[in-house]
C-alpha cells in the first residue's frame, strides 16, 4: 500500500500570501494518478487537480499542482478568503487507492 | 449537471445493519465506476469500496473493498435505476462516519470527480 504523507499538518497564512502544500509518497506514484481535493467545513471534498498538474474546469488558475515520483506539491499563488480549507492528496494508480491525512490551511 | 444524493444513514447499534443508497443523475450512470468513501468525525478520507461500470455477459463486476470492511459490506448498483448501494452488516463503532458516494471514471484509475453531500452513519449502543 502506498502511504501518502502530507505536510505541514496545519498551515497558517494570510489572504494574499502564497501557500505550498506537500504530499510525499512511500513509493513512486505515476504522475497521471495523483489528485488534490479541497474540503470546506461541512462540505464534501471537491476535486481540484488530477494527473498531478491538470486543473479541473472552473478551478481558478491560482491553484497549481506539480511533482513526480514521490514528491508532489499543491501551490495556491495568492490566497483568497474562500481558499481556507482542508486539502487532501490521493493516488489512484495503485490499489488500494490511498489518501493523505490532509493539510489544514487556516487564516493567520 | 451531475448530482449524487445519498440516503439511508442513521443511528444503529453495534452488530446491526444499514443500507445506503446513492441516486445519480445528470450523466450516463452505467458508463462509470462508482465508489463509497467515508470520513470518521474529525478525521481524513478513507476508501470503502468501488464497483465497475457494467457487468458484461458471463462476467461479474470488478469490485474492491477496503480490508476494514471486507466480508461485512456489499456494494451493488442498479443501472436501470441509476442507483448505487452499500449494504453494511455487522456494524462496529469504528464504522461511524459520513459516507460519501462518488463518481470515478471509465475505470478505477480515475480521480473522484463528483461527490454527493454524504450521509452520516452512527454506530452506538
Amino acid at each position: 500500500e502506498i502511504v501518502l504523507t502530507q505536510s505541514p499538518g496545519t498551515l497558517s497564512l494570510s489572504p494574499g500570501e502564497r501557500a505550498t502544500l506537500s504530499c510525499r509518497a512511500s513509493q513512486s506514484v505515476n504522475s497521471y494518478y495523483l489528485a488534490w481535493y479541497q474540503q470546506k467545513r461541512g462540505q464534501a471534498p471537491r476535486l481540484l487537480i488530477y494527473g498531478a498538474s491538470s486543473r479541473v474546469t472552473g478551478i481558478p488558475d491560482r491553484f497549481s499542482g506539480s511533482g513526480s515520483g514521490t514528491d508532489f506539491t499543491l501551490t495556491i499563488s495568492r490566497l483568497e478568503p474562500e481558499d481556507f480549507a482542508v486539502y487532501y492528496c490521493q493516488q489512484y494508480g495503485s490499489s488500494p487507492y490511498t489518501f493523505g491525512q490532509g493539510t489544514k490551511l487556516e487564516i493567520k | 449537471q451531475v448530482q449524487l444524493v445519498e440516503s439511508g444513514g442513521g443511528l444503529v447499534k453495534p452488530g446491526g445493519s444499514l443500507r445506503l443508497s446513492c441516486a445519480a443523475s445528470g450523466f450516463t450512470f452505467s458508463h462509470y465506476y462508482m465508489g463509497w468513501i467515508r470520513q470518521a468525525p474529525g478525521k481524513g478520507l478513507e476508501w470503502v469500496s468501488y464497483i465497475s461500470y457494467i457487468s458484461t455477459s458471463g462476467s461479474s463486476n470488478t469490485i474492491y473493498y477496503a480490508d476494514s470492511v471486507k466480508g461485512r459490506f456489499t456494494i451493488s448498483r442498479d443501472n436501470a435505476e441509476n442507483s448505487l448501494y452499500l449494504q453494511m452488516n455487522s456494524l462496529r463503532a469504528e464504522d461511524t462516519a459520513v459516507y460519501y458516494c462518488a463518481r470515478l471514471g471509465y475505470g478505477s484509475n480515475y480521480p473522484l470527480d463528483n461527490w454527493g453531500q454524504g450521509t452520516l452513519v452512527t454506530v452506538s449502543s
